[in-house]
């Protein structure tokens, strides 16, 4: 079965520029989350939607947003990008909530 | 704030020398913990969920262990293939409406031939 896809896998933009990014969970799975993966910060929940609805959100200012679509499938909108967003974004979906299966991740550069 | 800390952060072990990974966690209540496995310039691996004190788990050549402070993931007899920096999460009790995984910052294992 398909695990979870995220598309681009390479992005680079500049400085206040923005940016989207997608995710595809697994089929059947209504949970998809967010995080941010630095060298210094380790893995970072950003939010998580289930059923279309934002379920939980971590500590990230509000140029991190999201959304969900009825199939599942969600994306990620990161505005006004600063150096320090640099980073992999990973997405996980979960149908039970015992495992979140990740997907590659999106590398974002930004210069 | 739920806290997670991972020792030691990087391990070298020869092939065949059995270890053990630490994963020392405080939070409010226990929901589960979580293991995996991340590869360079992959996504995490999901490997094992604990949900309780004195549960184990295992998987091939990995065995996962839980206390009331921490977990230990179990190398016996480790192989090549499982160089990988290995990344234990919690998600706590009240995260009943949600998940939030908050991870630490791992353990990077090199297992030379």
């Amino acid at each position: 079965k398909a695990g979870v896809t995220q598309t681009p896998r390479y992005l680079i933009k500049t400085r206040g520029q923005q940016v989207t990014l997608s995710c595809s969970p697994i089929s059947g799975h209504r949970s998809v989350s967010w995080y941010q993966q630095t060298p210094g910060q380790g893995l970072q929940f950003l939010f998580e939607y289930f059923s279309e609805t934002q379920r939980n959100k971590g500590n990230f200012p509000g140029r991190f947003s999201g959304r969900q679509f009825s199939n599942s499938r969600s994306e990620m909108n990161v505005s006004t990008l600063e150096l320090g967003d640099s980073a992999l974004y990973l997405c996980a979906s979960s149908f039970t909530g015992h495992s979140y299966t990740f997907g590659s991740g999106t590398r974002l550069t930004v210069v | 704030e739920d806290q997670v800390t991972q020792s030691p952060e990087a391990l070298r072990l020869q092939e065949g020398e059995s270890s053990s990974l630490n994963c020392s966690y405080t939070v409010s209540g226990l929901r589960g913990l979580f293991w995996y496995r991340q590869d360079p310039g992959k996504g995490p691996e999901f490997l094992f969920t604990l949900y309780s004190a004195g549960e184990e788990k295992e998987k091939e050549r990995l065995k996962a262990t839980l206390t009331k402070k921490e977990s230990f993931l179990h190398i016996t007899a480790p192989k090549p293939e499982d160089s990988a920096t290995y990344l234990c999460a919690v998600q706590a009790l009240e995260e009943t409406s949600g998940s939030r995984l908050t991870f630490g910052e791992g353990t990077q294992l090199t297992v030379n031939p």
